[in-house]
């Protein structure tokens, strides 16, 4: 089965940027990468997907490596109001159909003043 | 906006209880997930839907059965509740359209407790 791993926690200060890195092996070949910030008492809300490279939106930007072994969320200039949980989400390339997302365990970013 | 909503945001049942959680959503999509979130394990795919009358089997079925009636309506069912499905359950939607695993859209997540 594919695993995720990330770090359970980070801080940063305002102002800053926050990379967050998610290695993943067994990934399915053709599928995305995907990223959720979650706050207290809410469900996920999507952040960013991306298959290779680089990809940017207002929010963040994904770099993903030629060989798809991990990816790496980049916040720029945080602000308080980004301390929350970050999920990568990957899907199993053992695992047919639906049946192969797989969520990594979230890393709790605490952003100070 | 795309919006999904869950029956309840509390819930405390009895051990051996019949258990029904109902999530809906307006975007038409055809997807739509269970999860369930305990600390230290992250989200876990409980049952899916790709379509009306259609369920698939995820990480952690057993307890748990769902249906799913109407495209806008996926219910999870805990046929008797044990104190070991304490924990945070949420529903996702998503459209097929999008690249997998799809942009998915959670709901507020129902805090179940099982005493």
């Amino acid at each position: 089965l594919a695993k995720t791993t990330q770090p359970i926690s980070m801080d940063s200060y305002e102002g800053q940027e926050v990379n967050i890195t998610c290695s993943h092996n067994n990934i399915a070949t053709n599928d995305y990468i995907t990223w959720y910030q979650q706050f207290p008492s809410q469900g996920p809300r999507f952040i960013i997907q991306g298959y290779k490279t680089k990809v940017t939106n207002e929010v963040a930007s994904l770099f993903i490596p030629a060989d798809r072994k991990s990816s790496t969320l980049s916040l720029p200039r945080v602000s308080l109001s980004d301390t929350a949980v970050y999920y990568c989400l990957v899907g199993d390339m053992f695992s047919g159909g639906y049946n192969k997302l797989i969520f990594g365990a979230g890393t709790r970013l605490a952003v100070h003043p | 906006d795309v919006k999904v909503t869950q029956s309840s945001r509390y819930l405390v049942k009895r051990t051996g209880e019949k258990v029904f959680l109902e999530c809906v959503q307006d975007m038409d999509h055809e997807n739509m997930f269970w999860y369930r979130q305990d600390p230290g394990l992250g989200l876990r795919l409980i049952y899916f839907s790709y379509d009306v009358k259609m369920k698939e089997k995820g990480d952690i079925p057993e307890g748990y059965s769902v249906s799913r009636e109407k495209k806008e309506r996926f219910s999870l069912i805990l046929e008797s509740a044990s104190t070991n499905q304490t924990s945070m359950y949420l529903c996702a939607s998503s459209s097929q359209t999008s690249s997998f695993p799809y942009e998915q859209y959670f709901g507020p997540g129902t805090r179940l407790t099982v005493t």
